[in-house]
């Protein structure tokens, strides 16, 4: 199994509240990815980042924001909770950037937001 | 525009019995196919990888087929068990971009029954 961790597992939280998702990996990669799904859909990359210091926006939009201060830590925030924000966020490392590298996943934070 | 469809949707069979799930690709241009075995609650873990080149791919009592010329996939399960319930999900990597983009199918949701 990949050491890849997610915190909290589970969070139900009031509308216009801030949020940090945390992710953290000790694999040494430098490729992390969040991804968002909802039940039944598929996974969306929200976010990546290369390496330290480096993020970028992924396919859907999103109003949450990253940040990659260490290698090992990519944690996710929402300034505002919103209802439309409830979901489920994957966080994934990769050695490297490309398709013949796997990616691996944590086991996700389910959101509410009520 | 790049898709992968999964059917069926959802499946459900006894403890024991064979199934095969499907998956269809118009990704472009093509790199590798991924399944993935999502349980209830955890990140996707990977069962194969296939590249243009191959064709079948075993991991236990799996089995992937892949038909790059009709971008065709199916995941085979051999003998099911209960602890096989779970949301089988393929994944195409286009080689045509840096990233290695990775295109998520909705999953075929698998219930054994004992």
């Amino acid at each position: 199994e990949a050491d890849i961790y997610q915190t909290p597992r589970y969070l139900v939280i009031g509308t216009g509240k801030k949020i940090t998702l945390e992710c953290s990996q000790t694999m040494g990669h430098d490729k992390m990815y969040w991804y968002q799904q909802d039940p039944g859909m598929e996974l969306h990359l929200i976010h990546y980042s290369y390496g330290v210091n480096s993020t970028e926006k992924g396919d859907l939009s999103s109003e949450s924001t990253v940040s990659r201060i260490r290698t090992e830590h990519f944690p996710l925030t929402l300034e505002s909770a919103r209802p439309s924000h409830t979901s489920q966020y994957l966080c994934a490392s990769s050695e490297g950037a490309g398709a013949r590298y796997e990616q691996y996943f944590g086991p996700g934070t389910r959101l509410t937001v009520t | 525009k790049n898709q992968v469809e999964q059917s069926p949707q959802s499946l459900i069979i006894l403890e024991g019995k064979n199934c095969t799930l499907q998956c269809n690709y118009t990704v472009s241009p093509f790199s590798n196919l991924r399944w993935y075995k999502q349980d209830t609650g955890r990140g996707p873990v990977s069962l194969t990888i296939m590249t243009f080149s191959e064709n079948t791919k075993s991991n236990g009592r799996y089995t992937a087929t892949l038909d790059a010329d009709t971008k065709q996939s199916s995941l085979h399960i051999t003998a099911s068990q209960l602890s096989d319930s779970a949301s089988y999900i393929c994944v195409v990597s286009d080689r045509g971009s840096t990233l290695g983009r990775l295109y998520f199918g909705r999953g075929t949701q698998l219930t054994v029954w004992p």
